[in-house]
């Protein structure tokens, strides 16, 4: 089982809609859990990060994490094209620091 | 501010070359992070300095030599590379990595240098 899975994609959704990507993982101790973007060509880019249950906000974006089922999501509000990219979930597990990525799913947001 | 840079921007080289990739930060952060990521995967961790001493080696082949000079810099020492090394290389930073604080481990991306080995 891998450490953390994702759907490869591709996701695709109308540019208005909401876009709703998901990520599991398998270290139940885990305790800190991040969303990166990266467009074609360009690094990595923090968009959101996660500590506690719940839902955490900012701007279009909602961070969804629930410890017990060991899923994190993101969902995208109002998609635009320009969010089309692949985004990358990433775990640190328990007792490391070192951080752990999905393969990644890409997100293609269509006029 | 969040920003990382990353020199050059692309780098061809040949595999008896020797290059070096350097990369700064200005957040006063503690940890520095290379990665090295191929097409179409996650970025893989190659190295990590914390409070400028090499603390994590991911059983990266000896062609590739890091060096941390200070707090702010990172340098990647390239040598008789191979084509399969032809990859874009990252550096990352963040706050701390012994604060046990959730938000220290933040890391944060430079744009990254391209590299082709011919």
């Amino acid at each position: 089982q891998k450490e953390v899975e994702q759907n490869s994609g591709p996701l695709s959704v109308p540019e208005g809609a909401i876009a709703s990507l998901n990520c599991t993982y398998s270290d139940r101790g885990s305790q800190s859990f991040f969303w990166y973007r990266q467009y074609s060509g360009k690094s990595p880019e923090l968009i959101m990060f996660i500590y506690s249950n719940g839902d955490k906000e900012d701007g279009r974006f909602t961070a969804q994490l629930n410890k017990a089922s060991q899923y994190v999501s993101l969902l995208i509000r109002d998609s635009q094209p320009s969010d089309s990219a692949t985004y990358l979930c990433a775990v640190i597990p328990y007792n490391t620091d070192k951080l752990i990525f999905g393969t990644g799913t890409r997100l293609q947001v269509f006029p | 501010d969040t920003e990382v840079t990353q020199t050059p921007k692309h780098l061809v080289m040949g595999m008896t070359n020797k290059k070096s990739l350097k990369c700064e930060q200005h957040m006063g952060h503690r940890a520095m992070y290379w990665y090295k990521q191929k097409a179409k995967k996650p970025p893989e961790l190659m190295f990590v300095y914390s409070y400028e001493k090499l603390s994590i080696n991911e059983s990266v082949p000896s062609r590739f030599s890091p060096e941390c000079p200070n707090s702010s810099l990172l340098n990647l020492h390239l040598h008789a590379l191979q084509p399969e090394d032809s990859a874009l290389y990252l550096c990352a930073s963040s706050q701390d990595r012994t604060s046990g604080r959730a938000s220290s481990y933040e890391q944060y991306f430079g744009p990254g240098t391209r590299l082709t080995v011919t």
